[in-house]
């Protein structure tokens, strides 16, 4: 089945650097690859994802690259802010199997 | 108006009790899902339904007993409590695509607590 590894599992910057986190998979079956954010006692939200006809995708200040031939994907925030600090997964499915995530990423972005 | 909801948010309860989870969606998606999310915050699949059909069922001890009565909704029982169930429990949904994976969208999560 699907493996997915995450990569740092902590992270700091200063507000206003950039931060990049890195997944790894082992399906090659896989062809979808959303990023969640989770504050402190709330639910993963969506901030971004990617589709494996796709090698990157930009909103705003996050975006998302993909290298299939590698099965590698990361996520990249610029520019951040205080409220960016919260944890970060990846995660990997193909079509009508559930979401196999990463062991996530604590952000803490210091003022 | 809110998208995928559960109840209740809270559950504390004793060793060996017996307790479900509620889980509904608005949203007119075909597919549920049930994850848990353990102490050191990782997120792992427990089963997911398809229009009321079994279809993703991991290794999870038959205490778990998922039941989906329609679509939209997908409930989780619980028998003989044990102190390792205590985690947050997330139901999920999202529309099925038989090509490509689909975006998931979280409830607010249940949090188990068993003394």
């Amino acid at each position: 089945g699907e493996n997915v590894e995450q990569h740092p599992s902590t992270l700091s910057v200063q507000e206003g650097d950039s931060a990049v986190i890195k997944c790894t998979y082992s399906d090659s079956a896989s062809n979808y690859f959303p990023w969640y954010k989770q504050e402190l006692g709330k639910r993963p939200q969506l901030i971004i994802d990617i589709r494996s006809n796709v090698g990157e995708k930009k909103d705003q200040r996050i975006a998302v690259t993909l290298n299939k031939t590698a099965k590698h994907f990361s996520l990249h925030i610029t520019e951040t802010q205080p409220e960016d600090s919260a944890v970060y997964f990846c995660a990997a499915s193909e079509a009508g199997t559930a979401l196999i995530f990463g062991k996530g990423t604590t952000l803490s972005v210091s003022s | 108006d809110t998208a995928v909801s559960q109840t209740p948010k809270y559950l504390v309860t004793q060793m060996g009790n017996d307790k479900s989870i509620k889980c509904e969606q608005n949203l007119g998606h075909d597919t549920m899902y049930w994850y848990k999310q353990d102490s050191k915050k990782f997120l792992k699949i427990m089963f997911s339904y398809n229009n009321k059909e079994l279809i993703i069922n991991e290794t999870v001890p038959n205490r778990f007993s998922p039941k989906s009565p329609d679509k939209a909704h997908l409930n989780l029982h619980i028998n003989s409590l044990e102190l390792g169930d205590s985690a947050v429990y997330f139901c999920a949904s999202s529309p099925r695509d038989r090509v490509i994976g689909e975006t998931q969208y979280f409830g607010p999560g249940t949090r188990l607590l068993v003394l």
